[in-house]
């Protein structure tokens, strides 16, 4: 089965520094990996995804993330957080063995303060 | 393009009472699915389609049913509302197998409350 973990609840950060959203997968085949964000009373918006290839992958908003292999890792980083990125995000994982199938996190609520 | 659209957008049942939830998307995506949000525990999937007649359940199918029988429309039927259905539904839509854009398109969910 797959699932997917994101071990915090609250991040909160100043504007301006570093933020990171940390993610967690478990699958039996290759991952399909994504991160998305929900503003208040809306839909799931895509920010980025790792398919194959590089490691480091950007998206959306000046957001990237890194796949680690080896730690099963897919945590979400901006280098200078906006107040504007407060949001509830959510990361995702996709089984290349049943791909229709798509798990998400119990999401994490970023607070970027003034 | 309109993307996913829900209808609707709101609804107030009965215990007992039953309805459908709607969803079409005009992107000739393959894959479509059905989730629900509750508070703290993230996006469940309900049931899934990998294309048109084909469906499989999710992780909390029960008291849910649906069908495909278009590429662009995946409606969702509670059979027999309960107060634990009370939550916010959404549908997603995606490209398939082998399509480097696979990332979801959501609609802009159906807030359900079942009294």
């Amino acid at each position: 089965a797959q699932s997917v973990a994101q071990p915090e609840d609250q991040v909160n950060v100043a504007e301006g520094n570093p933020l990171t959203v940390k993610c967690t997968y478990s699958v039996s085949g290759n991952p399909y990996l994504f991160w998305y964000v929900q503003y208040p009373n809306r839909g799931l918006q895509f920010l980025l995804k790792y398919i194959t290839g590089d490691n480091l992958v950007k998206g959306s908003y000046g957001f990237e993330a890194e796949f680690n292999k080896s730690q099963t890792s897919f945590h979400l980083k901006k280098p200078s957080a906006l107040v504007s990125d407060s949001a509830l995000y959510f990361c995702a994982v996709r089984d290349s063995t049943n791909a229709g199938k798509s798990t998400f996190g119990d999401g994490t609520t970023l607070t970027v303060k003034p | 393009n309109a993307g996913v659209t829900q209808t609707p957008k709101f609804q107030v049942l009965k215990t007992g009472q039953s309805m459908t939830l709607q969803c079409a998307q005009d992107m000739n995506h393959e894959y479509m699915s059905w989730y629900r949000q509750d508070p703290g525990m993230g996006l469940r999937l309900i049931h899934y389609s990998v294309g048109a007649g084909i469906t499989d359940q999710g992780e909390v199918p029960n008291g849910y049913n649906v069908s495909r029988s278009t590429t662009e429309d995946f409606p969702l039927r509670l059979l027999s509302a309960a107060p634990s259905q009370t939550s916010v539904y959404f549908c997603a839509s995606s490209y398939g197998q082998g399509r480097v854009n696979t990332e979801a398109f959501f609609g802009q969910g159906t807030r359900l409350t079942v009294v």
